[in-house]
């Protein structure tokens, strides 16, 4: 069966810093592969997705993310954080019948 | 020009009630679906219907009943609330079926409703 795991529960950054959030997959064909964010008491917008061809695929927000098969990873990016970002990630993967599969989710903090 | 919509934002009832959630898209999709995210923001899917029929349904009690008048309309009446019903109700829709697209995987979602049962 798929899942998704994403290893860190809380990440705090400084604003203007960097930023990786980590995302592992387990399903059995090539995946379709997604970041959603979910702002305090808002539903959840798409930030990128993955279908196939360039491993690299840039996102909304200044946000991309990498691809990798070897590590079964989809790791999310953004190399300057705003104090706007603060939410929670969250990391999915499609599967048969349409269905989409989540990780747990990041709450990510921004220090001023 | 809300693309997925649901009302109410916030609905509070004792156990034991009957409640409906109602979740409209206007993105000419023709899949919908309903997850519920609990108090530790875990998401899961619940229902899924393409052009009014059921595809997909997760072990949930039979008290939920999803409905769906037509493909731009998915609602879930909840029957005998209790109070591990208590969660966050996301309304979600994409485009197209099958899962070698996509696109069909491509999701947007309403800004949920947040039910509280006392």
């Amino acid at each position: 069966a798929q899942s998704v795991t994403q290893p860190d529960i809380h990440i705090t950054v400084s604003e203007g810093a960097s930023l990786e959030l980590r995302c592992n997959y387990s399903y059995g064909a090539t995946p379709y592969l997604f970041w959603y964010v979910q702002s305090p008491g808002q539903g959840l917008q798409l930030l990128l997705k993955y279908f196939s061809g360039d491993t690299l695929v840039q996102g909304i927000k200044g946000f991309e993310a990498e691809f990798k098969r070897s590590q079964s990873s989809f790791n999310l990016r953004k190399p300057s954080v705003h104090w706007s970002d603060a939410a929670e990630y969250f990391c999915a993967v499609g599967n048969a019948g349409n269905m989409l599969t989540f990780g747990g989710g990041t709450r990510l903090m921004v220090k001023p | 020009d809300t693309a997925v919509s649901q009302t109410p934002k916030y609905l509070v009832t004792q156990m034991g009630n009957d409640k409906s959630i109602k979740c409209e898209q206007n993105l000419g999709h023709d899949t919908m679906y309903w997850y519920k995210q609990d108090s530790k923001k875990f998401l899961k899917i619940m229902f899924s219907y393409n052009n009014k029929e059921l595809i997909i349904n997760e072990t949930v009690p039979n008290r939920f009943s999803p409905k769906s008048p037509d493909k731009a309309h998915l609602n879930l009446h909840i029957n005998s609330l209790e109070l591990g019903d208590s969660a966050v109700y996301f309304c979600a829709s994409s485009q197209g079926t099958g899962s070698t697209s996509g696109r069909a995987h491509e999701q947007y979602f309403g800004p949920g409703t947040r039910l509280t049962v006392t």
